[in-house]
């Protein structure tokens, strides 16, 4: 069965810092991925997808994520954090021929960011 | 468009007690589902429907009850409300399709308690 990982539940940085949210899945084929974001009492809106073409996929608000398959990885970076960033932050796997809506969720990261 | 909309915002029950959580979405989405969301245990999914007249059960369905009459609307009932089932449900909504890449629209959450 395909699982998801997340490294790490709290993760906190420094404002300017450098952004790694670390995820591993297990799967034998490739999956698609997905990072969502989750702000304060608000539900989750998409931040990027991973869907076997470009290995580096950029997303909304300066983040990006790298599928390395050999390491079974999607990490999250951001090169510079805002305050803004403050949320729960949550990788989501999808097998191919999978039903669409069957995404497994990790347990999530809390960002925080120190002034 | 309004998107995925869910009711209540807020709710308490006590031990016992029935309700129906509502989700609509204005999109033509085939695929609704639903989710609870605990901490440190991300996402789990109850109940998805592939379409009007079709539902099937997710990772955690127990105690819940669906259907989906209709494109837009997708209730999730409890039937006799326990403690075990105090968490934030969201609904989802994403085209038919079997695309990969296609993402979860997520509406804004109910917060249950159960007493």
């Amino acid at each position: 069965a395909q699982s998801v990982t997340q490294l790490g539940s709290h993760v906190s940085v420094s404002e300017g810092a450098l952004v790694l949210l670390r995820c591993n899945y297990s799967s034998s084929v490739p999956p698609y991925l997905f990072w969502y974001v989750q702000y304060p009492n608000q539900g989750l809106q998409l931040l990027l997808k991973y869907t076997s073409a470009a290995t580096l996929v950029k997303g909304i608000n300066g983040f990006e994520a790298e599928f390395k398959k050999s390491e079974t990885s999607f990490h999250l970076t951001k090169p510079s954090a805002h305050m803004s960033d403050a949320a729960e932050y949550f990788c989501a796997v999808r097998l191919p021929r999978q039903g669409a809506q069957k995404l497994v969720f990790g347990q999530g990261t809390r960002l925080t960011i120190n002034p | 468009n309004a998107g995925v909309t869910q009711t209540p915002k807020f709710q308490v029950l006590k031990t016992g007690q029935s309700m129906t959580l509502q989700c609509a979405q204005d999109m033509n989405h085939e695929y609704m589902s639903w989710y609870r969301q605990d901490p440190g245990m991300g996402l789990r999914l109850i109940h998805y429907s592939v379409g009007a007249g079709i539902t099937d059960q997710g990772e955690v369905p127990n105690g819940y009850n669906v259907s989906r009459s209709t494109t837009e609307d997708f209730p999730l009932r409890l039937l006799s409300a326990a403690p075990s089932q105090t968490s934030v449900y969201f609904c989802a909504s994403l085209p038919g399709s079997w695309t990969g890449g296609n993402e979860q629209f997520f509406g804004p959450g109910t917060r249950l308690t159960v007493l």
